[in-house]
């Protein structure tokens, strides 16, 4: 089946560094593909997305691509701050029938200094 | 608005006690799902439902039940609680089949002990 695969974590950078989390995939069709963000005790939110090839998702200052040569989507921006600490997850949608189900990553945590 | 709401937040069952996780959304969508969340490993799909009275296996069924009466309520049923159950669980829903984002709620916290 589908897969989504990220860098491992914990991720720990300054304030004002630049972030980049790797993510790649493997999918039989043209999948969608996602970021979700997740704050401490909360659940999951979707940061952005992007539905075909060459599509830029953004939001927040965060930006990723959709590569299809490469099967990427990795997440990047360039100054993080410290309310950016969270779980990072990069998900593709998979379409079974009539309904599509997400795949995830296992999540990369960030956690940015002052 | 309250989105989607999850109860409860925490729980600790013993071996073999069974228990049902709640899951309400106010946003009619028609689209629900079931996750657990367990260290290190993503979300693994449970169950989820297209509909009211129509629900079907995701990749993690083994152990858990489901139903949808209404299409606010998705609540998920543990009838003979394993260690192996210990995890995070969430509830989503979408309001359309494709490309529409997930809202989660805020988790249920569950070790079976």
């Amino acid at each position: 089946g589908d897969s989504v695969t990220q860098m491992e974590g914990p991720v720990t950078l300054s304030e004002e560094a630049f972030l980049t989390i790797n993510c790649t995939y493997t999918a039989t069709g043209y999948p969608s593909l996602f970021w979700y963000v997740q704050y401490p005790g909360e659940g999951l939110q979707l940061l952005l997305k992007a539905t075909k090839a060459d599509d830029k998702g953004s939001n927040k200052g965060f930006e990723a691509t959709y590569r299809k040569e490469t099967t990427s989507f990795h997440l990047e921006k360039g100054s993080v701050q410290v309310s950016d600490s969270a779980v990072y997850f990069c998900a593709l949608s998979e379409r079974q029938g009539g309904s599509e189900k997400l795949v995830f990553g296992k999540g990369t945590k960030l956690t940015v200094n002052p | 608005n309250a989105g989607v709401t999850q109860t409860p937040k925490f729980r600790i069952l013993k071996i073999g006690q069974s228990m049902t996780l709640q899951c309400t959304q106010d946003m009619n969508h028609n689209y629900m799902y079931w996750y657990r969340q367990d260290p290190g490993m993503g979300l693994k799909l449970i169950y989820y439902s297209v509909g009211a009275g129509i629900t079907d296996k995701g990749e993690v069924p083994n152990g858990y039940n489901v139903s949808r009466s209404t299409t606010e309520d998705f609540p998920l049923r543990l009838e003979l609680a394993a260690p192996s159950q210990t995890s995070v669980y969430f509830c989503a829903s979408s309001g359309s089949a494709y490309n529409s984002p997930l809202h989660f709620g805020n988790g249920t916290r569950l070790t079976v002990t």
